[in-house]
C-alpha cells in the first residue's frame, strides 16, 4: 500500500462547478498535511496546509479526518487558472522519509 | 528574500555517466530535501540534510548521493547513470519540518 494515495483523475469540469479531492494516508503517527498545486512542467507550490479543524482559504477548503486517516480539498466556483495537478502531501516523521507526495490528482477547467 | 535556485535546469548526460545537481536554499533555511519526479507521477523523496548530515532517505540506491555546505546549499549526485533516472529533479528548502519551498527543478535526460 502507497503511504499516500490520491485519485490520479483526471477530472474534467466546466468552469463554477465545485470539485473535491480526497486523499489517504497510511501512517497514523502523520503529524502535518499539505495540499501542493503543480502546473505543467514547474515545481510544486504550497496552496494551503491543513488543520485538524479544518481550514478555508478563498473558494479553497480543506479538512483532516485523523480517525480515517485522510484529507480533502474542496474548491467552489472554479476557474480556468484552476487548471493544475494537486498533490497531497503529508510529513511522515520517520527516519526513512520527509515530505511524501501522493501521485497527484489532475485537474482540467473547461470554459 | 531569494527562492529556491537550482542549476542547471536542463542536463542531457549518457548511460553510465555521473551528473550533480545544484541547489541553494532560500535564506535562512536550514534543511535542504531532494526529489525524483517522473513523468506523471508525485515527487519521490531521495533524501534530506540538515545542518549538513543526511536526516532521512527514501528508497533510492547509494549511487545517489549528496552534500550539504555550511551555507545550506546542497549538491546531489548521481554515478552510473541509467535510463530511468530520466527525471525531474527538485530540491526544497525548510526551516525544519514545515513550510517547504521548492526550486524549479533540474530536468535531466538520460540517453
Amino acid at each position: 500500500r502507497k503511504e499516500v494515495e490520491q485519485d490520479p483523475g483526471p477530472f474534467n469540469v466546466p468552469e463554477g462547478a465545485t470539485v473535491a479531492f480526497n486523499c489517504t494516508y497510511s501512517n497514523s503517527a502523520s503529524q502535518s498535511f499539505f495540499w501542493y498545486r503543480q502546473d505543467c512542467r514547474k515545481e510544486p507550490k504550497l496552496l494551503m496546509s491543513v488543520y485538524s479543524s479544518g481550514n478555508e482559504d478563498g473558494r479553497f477548503t480543506a479538512q483532516l479526518n485523523r480517525a480515517s486517516q485522510y484529507i480533502s480539498l474542496l474548491i467552489r466556483d472554479s476557474k480556468l487558472s484552476d487548471s493544475a495537478t494537486y498533490l497531497c502531501v503529508v510529513n511522515g516523521y520517520s527516519s526513512a522519509s520527509k515530505i511524501i507526495f501522493g501521485s497527484g490528482t489532475r485537474l482540467s477547467i473547461r470554459p | 528574500e531569494t527562492g529556491v535556485t537550482q542549476s542547471p535546469t536542463h542536463l542531457i548526460k549518457t548511460r553510465g555517466q555521473q551528473v550533480t545537481l545544484r541547489c541553494s536554499s532560500q535564506s535562512g533555511h536550514n534543511t535542504v530535501s531532494w526529489y525524483q519526479q517522473a513523468l506523471g507521477q508525485g515527487p519521490q523523496f531521495i533524501f534530506q540534510y540538515y545542518r549538513e548530515e543526511e536526516n532521512g532517505r527514501g528508497n533510492f540506491p547509494p549511487r545517489f548521493s549528496g552534500l550539504q555546505f555550511p551555507n545550506y546549499s546542497s549538491e546531489l549526485n548521481v554515478n552510473a547513470l541509467e535510463l530511468d533516472d530520466s527525471a525531474l529533479y527538485l530540491c526544497a528548502s525548510s526551516l525544519g519540518a514545515d513550510g517547504y519551498t521548492f526550486g524549479s527543478g533540474t530536468r535531466l535526460t538520460v540517453v
